[in-house]
């Protein structure tokens, strides 16, 4: 039992690049989140979903993309990296409202 | 606009100096208020969940509790295995039960 997975931990990308953060669950859980966390600005979140297919906006959406064609997948995709991407991303599950969230351990990204 | 408040930003304490942690929060319709640590590189793993006023939890040297306006979460005792990053998060009923977050505070504990 994994839980949260995520992959890479370290990540350097160019501007421009395009690249994919992976977050996969083996708990069902089936709301899964995306977050960025930087110094200062706690934890924003980017995009969220409540279910396989079903996705939606957080607070800090712009640049990224998601989809959810399971219930174990949720990944993330930077279309066009930019400086102000560089960031730790997590990814979070939870098992139905208002109960806590399993986060994984995030992907450091820095994009120069 | 719900609003989360952590104080202090960060707090230094010897070993054994018992303190507590503040998180105030605005929102309307509490449905959860959430405490997390978070470690140094690592994602932030959950304590606690606290549903309603006057209502308390206790794990291992850490109690939260929590007000309608407030929670605390006491530090009893502590030890440098307690230091870490202590986040708070609150739910609310409206919406898709999205959870905001304060900022979290720094805690050093000095042996």
């Amino acid at each position: 039992n994994a839980g949260v997975t995520q992959t890479p931990k370290f990540q350097v990308l160019k501007t421009g690049q395009s690249m994919t953060l992976q977050c996969a669950q083996d708990m069902n859980h089936e709301y899964m989140s995306w977050y960025r966390q930087d110094p200062g600005m706690g934890l924003r979140l980017i995009h969220y979903s409540v279910g396989a297919g079903i996705t939606d906006q957080g607070e800090v959406p712009n640049g990224y993309n998601v989809s959810r064609s399971t219930t174990e997948d949720f990944p993330l995709r930077l279309l066009s990296a930019a400086p102000s991407q560089t960031s730790v991303y997590f990814c979070a599950t939870r098992n139905g409202e208002g109960v806590g969230y399993t986060f994984g351990s995030g992907t450091r990204l820095t994009v120069v | 606009e719900d609003q989360v408040t952590q104080s202090p930003e960060a707090l230094r304490l010897q070993e054994g100096e018992s303190s507590s942690l503040n998180c105030s929060y605005t929102v309307s319709g509490l449905r959860g208020l959430f405490w997390y640590r978070q470690d140094p590189g690592k994602g932030p793993e959950f304590l606690f969940t606290l549903y309603s006023a006057g209502e308390e939890k206790e794990k291992e040297r850490l109690k939260a509790t929590l007000t309608k306006k407030e929670s605390f979460l006491h530090i009893t005792a502590p030890k440098p295995e307690d230091s870490a990053t202590y986040l708070c998060a609150v739910q609310t009923s409206g919406g898709s039960y999205i959870p905001t977050f304060g900022r979290g505070t720094s805690l050093i504990v000095h042996p």
